[in-house]
């Protein structure tokens, strides 16, 4: 079980471009999360998928972001256009039911 | 409303001391309580995990966490820390039933001093 795959570990890109970060969920679990990491605001969640359906996208901070899971194995999380106050790590997380496995991050920096 | 509070930011413990760390829950029914560490630059990991019966549970790396209904907390506890406990520490609360929404505390972060 390899866990729960983000890429790229570090990104950075600068203001106005498009981001997007990816995840692949363990097989076999059903629920996706996608958090936000800073030192102001701690973890945040952003917005969550079960059986590919977005749940609650109430966290999600703007219409800059959106998040999109096609199928059982991969979600992706935009940002267009990004900002330098998007600058977090995000982590991705799934869980069949409710002890959630966490993926490594990606660390985004928006200069 | 729901919230989980963690009151302490820092903590500063010396190596082979005891250790706690707090978690109060505000929700309408016990929810399922969690414990995550986090080292610098790394994901979250989980330590242990309530669900229901026996209210002191063991978790990995040594620690324990006793669930006390009447105070609405889950606090952690190391008898002894090692310097390699030095990270930060989530408690994390998902409510029964429906949706299985992870809510996670503010985090302490732990600092371990020889």
């Amino acid at each position: 079980d390899a866990g729960v795959i983000q890429s790229p570990r570090h990104e950075v890109t600068e203001m106005g471009q498009e981001v997007t970060l990816r995840c692949k969920p363990i097989s076999g679990h059903d629920y996706l999360f996608w958090y936000r990491q800073t030192m102001m605001r701690g973890l945040e969640l952003l917005i969550y998928f079960n059986n590919n359906v977005p749940i609650d996208d109430s966290g999600m901070p703007e219409d800059r972001f959106s998040a999109k899971m096609p199928n059982a194995s991969f979600s992706t999380l935009k940002i267009q256009p990004s900002e330098p106050r998007d600058s977090a790590v995000y982590f991705c997380a799934s869980t069949p039911g409710a002890v959630a496995t966490f993926g490594s991050g990606t660390r985004l920096t928006v200069v | 409303a729901q919230s989980v509070t963690q009151p302490d930011i820092h903590i500063t413990v010396s190596e082979g001391a005891s250790l706690e760390l707090r978690c109060n829950y505000s929700y309408g029914a016990t929810p399922y309580l969690f414990w995550y560490v986090q080292s610098p630059g790394q994901g979250l990991q989980l330590l242990l995990k309530y669900f229901s019966g026996d209210t002191l549970v063991q978790g990995i790396k040594g620690f324990e966490a006793e669930f006390k209904r009447s105070q609405s907390s889950f606090n952690l506890r190391k008898p002894s820390v090692h310097w390699s406990d030095a990270a930060e520490y989530f408690c994390a609360v998902v409510p029964l039933g429906g949706y299985q929404k992870v809510t996670f505390g503010t985090g302490t972060k732990l600092q371990v001093i020889p």
